[in-house]
């Protein structure tokens, strides 16, 4: 059972254009929805964070926008550039610092010049 | 920001040889994680760990082991590795009452 459903599964972007990445959500007692971002050979580091007591936070170019109703969030990549292609993880969970994170199956970004 | 280190970062190997993924933190925290990548991109936790002497099997079955004798350690160990084993192992860090995970570089383990 696949707690954390991403999508799509790959994207290309003209520079400067829009990326939105989309995430849907089942269990209802998730509270902190993280998004990761991952290089080729690294490993995933985090990008920004959000807590269902909002519905949006935004750092820089990056903005995740949250429907608590619809079980969902999506991260919105603005003016997107070239260094932002990467591969990246949406994922949740409960329990504060005792929970698991749940990953989605990630999205792999290219922007092209 | 963290420092967490994995050993080695890649590793080629014959079936049936026993190996052992190295993965330290300098930042003394207590939790650490195992996650096992697929080739594709998804993102599996097959081992956890709250602490010294705390381990825990995480979502995925694996045949691996982990150990935690010291904060700053964390060991994988495969007994008798099979082609099937093939993957990228990412060790990862939290930090004290925070979600952030801390991921190292991984190793990407090919079983021949």
């Amino acid at each position: 059972q696949q707690q954390v459903k991403q999508s799509p599964q790959s994207l290309i972007v003209q520079k400067g254009g829009i990326s939105i990445i989309n995430c849907a959500y089942e269990n209802t007692a998730f509270d902190y929805f993280p998004w990761y971002q991952q290089f080729p050979g690294k490993g995933p580091a985090l990008l920004i964070a959000i807590r269902p007591d909002v519905s949006e936070k935004k750092e820089g170019r990056f903005t995740i926008s949250f429907n608590k109703s619809a079980k969902q969030f999506s991260l919105h990549i603005m003016d997107s550039q070239p260094g932002d292609s990467a591969t990246y993880f949406c994922a949740a969970t409960s329990g504060g610092s005792q929970g698991n994170l749940i990953f989605g199956k990630g999205t792999k970004l290219s922007v092209k010049p | 920001e963290a420092d967490i280190y994995q050993t080695p970062r890649y590793l080629v190997i014959g079936t049936g040889k026993k190996i052992t993924l190295e993965c330290s933190q300098t930042m003394g925290h207590d939790k650490m994680y195992w996650y096992q990548q697929d080739p594709g991109m998804e993102l599996h936790l097959i081992h956890y760990s709250y602490g010294v002497n705390s381990t825990e099997k995480g979502d995925l079955s694996s045949e691996s082991t982990v150990s935690r004798i010291r904060t700053e350690h964390f060991p994988l160990t495969l007994e008798s590795a099979r082609p099937s084993h093939t993957s990228q192992y990412l060790c990862a860090s939290r930090d004290p009452g925070r979600e952030k995970l801390f991921f190292g570089s991984g190793t990407q383990l090919s079983v021949l």
